[in-house]
């Protein structure tokens, strides 16, 4: 069974630009959750999509942006990057609603900001 | 609102030595206690989990009991190997609806030296 997987692995931007990461989640789930990993910040959440809908959202800027497609598959978009954007985005995925106890991780998409 | 405390790193232990990593956590109620690995270069991975008071959760000769009245959940490993060299983090899940998410610690880095 495939994993959580993500892509790209690694991405350069400059400030100002937009980025765009992706995620795809285990067959099966529906949920899918965005978290950023800053150095020394430990795991900060960022969205959660279940069934197409953003359920929940963290303390971020809307600059930060995301869609879950039919297929569940999930996009998380970054606007105007600052230097401090730069992290380890990790994307997880869960059986959908509430109730579902474990998520499994992707190996997530580093994003530098230059 | 809810929030996870752990243990500040990094660790660093000889092989065969005995691990505790402490973790304590603030919520209402009976949030589900989760530690997750993250070994270097990869996402992060479920290690254990315990749902209710009392439960140990264990795996990979690592164990973690939910102790309702200490609010705690330490991570114990009485013999640690150099393949246990990684970030370690402390997590629950606690919440109905659209509060419905994981709340991390800030991970704890541990190496194992030989």
């Amino acid at each position: 069974e495939a994993g959580v997987t993500q892509s790209p692995t690694h991405l350069i931007k400059t400030r100002g630009q937009q980025a765009t990461l992706r995620c795809s989640p285990i067959s099966g789930h529906t949920s899918v959750y965005w978290y950023q990993q800053a150095l020394g910040l430990g795991l900060q959440f960022l969205l959660w999509y279940d069934e197409g809908e953003e359920r929940n959202r963290g303390n971020f800027p809307p600059r930060f942006s995301g869609r879950q497609f039919p297929n569940y598959s999930s996009e998380l978009n970054v606007n105007a990057l600052e230097l401090e954007d730069s992290a380890l985005y990790l994307c997880a995925s869960s059986l959908g609603g509430v109730g579902a106890n474990v998520l499994t991780f992707g190996a997530g998409s580093r994003l530098t900001v230059l | 609102g809810n929030s996870v405390t752990q243990m500040e790193g990094p660790v660093t232990l000889s092989e065969e030595a005995f691990l505790t990593i402490n973790c304590t956590y603030t919520a209402t109620g009976y949030p589900s206690l989760f530690w997750y690995v993250q070994y270097p270069g990869e996402g992060l991975q479920l290690l254990l989990k315990a749902t209710k008071a009392d439960d140990k959760g264990s795996n990979k000769g690592f164990e973690a009991t939910y102790r309702k009245e200490t609010t705690s959940f330490h991570l114990e490993k009485g013999s640690v190997q150099v393949s246990d060299s990684a970030v370690y983090f402390c997590a629950l899940r606690k919440g109905g609806g659209s509060n419905y998410k994981l709340t991390f610690g800030k991970g704890t880095l541990l190496t194992v030296n030989p």
